[in-house]
């Protein structure tokens, strides 16, 4: 079964640092890896896919690698802003056609101005 | 473009009713997920829909189910309800065929008392 993992649960750090997210799962046979953003109460915004091919992807100030052999992920987070504090998710997807998620645990970041 | 549509936003029903969720994916999606979320549980998978016909489950009891209409909008229904179905559901729609990009509407919060 697959589990997915996500250290720290919460996490505080100053406004313009940069950081890094991590999330780790169990099985390593993953299709892709898909990293959200939910503010509170709001359902998810979809931030980076990873295919399982890809070593990571980048859009604006985040960067997403994919390690598969050691099942883990990592989003870098450059410059955080205020409007960077979220809960921010990870989830695999574990095969071709089938759309089902696994989501970690999710990380709670605050950005303090 | 329009996003994904998740009516209603929110909902009070009293244990033993039943309910109906409503998701209008992205235009052109086939795919349509249904997950609960919960402080406790986090983000559980309950069912996926592709071309009308159900392609995985989750771990949820039979009073959890689902359709999908020709047009892909999707409904859930709950019956019986339970105090402990109290969450978010979220919808996700997804091109599907492999593309598994998932876009997540803004969930509906439904409250069971």
């Amino acid at each position: 079964k697959q589990e997915v993992t996500q250290i720290p649960a919460a996490l505080s750090v100053p406004e313009g640092e940069n950081l890094v997210l991590n999330c780790s799962f169990t099985d390593s046979a993953i299709y892709n890896l898909q990293w959200f953003r939910q503010d509170p109460g709001k359902g998810l915004t979809s931030l980076l896919l990873i295919q399982s091919s890809q070593r990571e992807q980048t859009s604006g100030r985040l960067n997403a690698s994919l390690d598969k052999s050691s099942g883990r992920s990592t989003l870098y987070i450059a410059a955080s802003q205020p409007g960077d504090s979220a809960t921010y998710l990870c989830a695999v997807c574990l095969n071709f056609g089938n759309e089902k998620l696994t989501f970690g645990t999710g990380t709670r970041l605050t950005i303090i101005p | 473009k329009a996003g994904v549509t998740q009516t209603p936003r929110y909902l009070i029903k009293t244990r033993g009713q039943q309910v109906t969720l409503s998701c209008s994916p992205i235009s052109g999606h086939r795919s349509v997920s249904w997950y609960q979320q919960t402080p406790g549980q986090g983000l559980q998978f309950l069912f996926e829909y592709f071309s009308e016909t159900q392609r995985n489950k989750g771990n949820f009891p039979g009073r959890f189910s689902g359709r999908q209409f020709s047009n892909s909008r999707s409904e859930m229904n709950v019956s019986t309800l339970e105090l402990g179905d109290s969450a978010l559901y979220l919808c996700a729609s997804s091109l599907g065929g492999g593309i598994t990009e998932a876009f997540f509407g803004q969930g509906t919060r439904l409250t069971v008392v």
